[in-house]
C-alpha cells in the first residue's frame, strides 16, 4: 500500500529557510488521481493546511504562506518537496506530508493516507 | 482563528453518544464537502469521514457525520476509551481556493 515518509532537518536558524521532502512509496506520484499535500501542526495547536501539487507542477497555496512557500516535485525520484523562507519561531511545527485525492473517486477532496509526521523547530 | 469553528473539548462516559459541531459559511461547508480527521495522541491524523457522512473502511459505523447548511456534526455512539483523540472537520473554501481545518476538538473519554 502507498505510504509516506517525511525527512529534513529538525532544527533550522530563523531567518533561514526550511526544506522537507516527502517520499512516496508503494505507489506512482506521477498518478493522475491525486494532489501532493504538506499539513502543518503547531506545538499543542491545530491543523494547518500549506499547500499541494500535482505531478504536472501545478500547485495551490494557503495565501497565509504563498508569499514564502515553494512545493516542488520531482517524478523521478517520487517525491515532492516544501521550502519555506524567511522561517520564524512561528513555523516550529510538526509538517505532514499527506496525499490527496482528486476528481470523482470516492475520497475526493480527503487526505486519505498521511506520513507519520516530522518535527522542525525554528530557532537559534 | 479558523474560519470553521468547533468547540475546544467535548466529553463523554463510556457508552453515552456525544456530538462535536463544526461550523463554518457558505463560502466552506455551504458549498462543500466535510471530512472529519481522528487524531490519537502522538500520532498523525487519520481520515474517519469522508463526503459529509461516509465512512471509510475499518471505520466502525459508531462514528457518522451529517451536514446541514453551514454547519456540520460528527456523532459518536458507544463511546469508548479508545476513541479519547482530537477530531479535526475540514472543507475547501472557496474564497481561499485552499483546505480550510476547524480548530479541533479534544475528546475526553471520563
Amino acid at each position: 500500500q502507498v505510504q509516506l515518509q517525511e525527512s529534513g532537518p529538525g532544527l533550522v536558524k530563523p531567518s533561514q529557510t526550511l526544506s522537507l521532502t516527502c517520499t512516496v512509496s508503494g505507489g506512482s506520484i506521477s498518478s493522475g488521481d491525486y494532489y501532493w499535500s504538506w499539513i502543518r501542526q503547531s506545538p499543542g495547536k491545530g491543523l494547518e493546511w500549506i499547500g499541494f501539487i500535482y505531478y504536472s507542477g501545478s500547485t495551490y497555496y494557503n495565501p497565509s504562506l504563498k508569499s514564502r512557500l515553494t512545493i516542488s516535485v520531482d517524478t523521478s525520484k517520487n517525491q515532492f518537496s516544501l521550502k519555506l523562507s524567511s522561517v520564524t519561531a512561528a513555523d516550529t511545527a510538526i509538517y505532514y506530508c499527506a496525499r490527496y485525492p482528486y476528481g470523482s473517486g470516492s475520497y475526493s477532496g480527503a487526505f486519505d493516507i498521511w506520513g507519520q509526521g516530522t518535527m522542525v523547530t525554528v530557532s537559534s | 482563528q479558523s474560519v470553521v469553528t468547533q468547540p475546544p473539548s467535548a466529553s463523554g462516559t463510556p457508552g453515552q453518544r456525544v456530538t462535536i459541531s463544526c461550523s463554518g459559511s457558505s463560502s466552506n461547508i455551504g458549498n462543500n464537502y466535510v471530512f472529519w480527521y481522528q487524531q490519537l495522541p502522538g500520532t498523525a491524523p487519520k481520515l474517519l469521514i469522508y463526503r459529509n457522512n461516509q465512512r471509510p473502511s475499518g471505520v466502525p459505523d459508531r462514528f457518522s457525520g451529517s451536514k446541514s447548511g453551514t454547519s456540520a456534526s460528527l456523532a459518536i455512539s458507544g463511546l469508548r476509551s479508545e476513541d479519547e483523540a482530537d477530531y479535526y472537520c475540514a472543507a475547501w473554501d472557496n474564497s481561499l481556493s485552499g483546505q480550510v481545518f476547524g480548530g479541533g476538538t479534544k475528546l475526553t473519554v471520563v
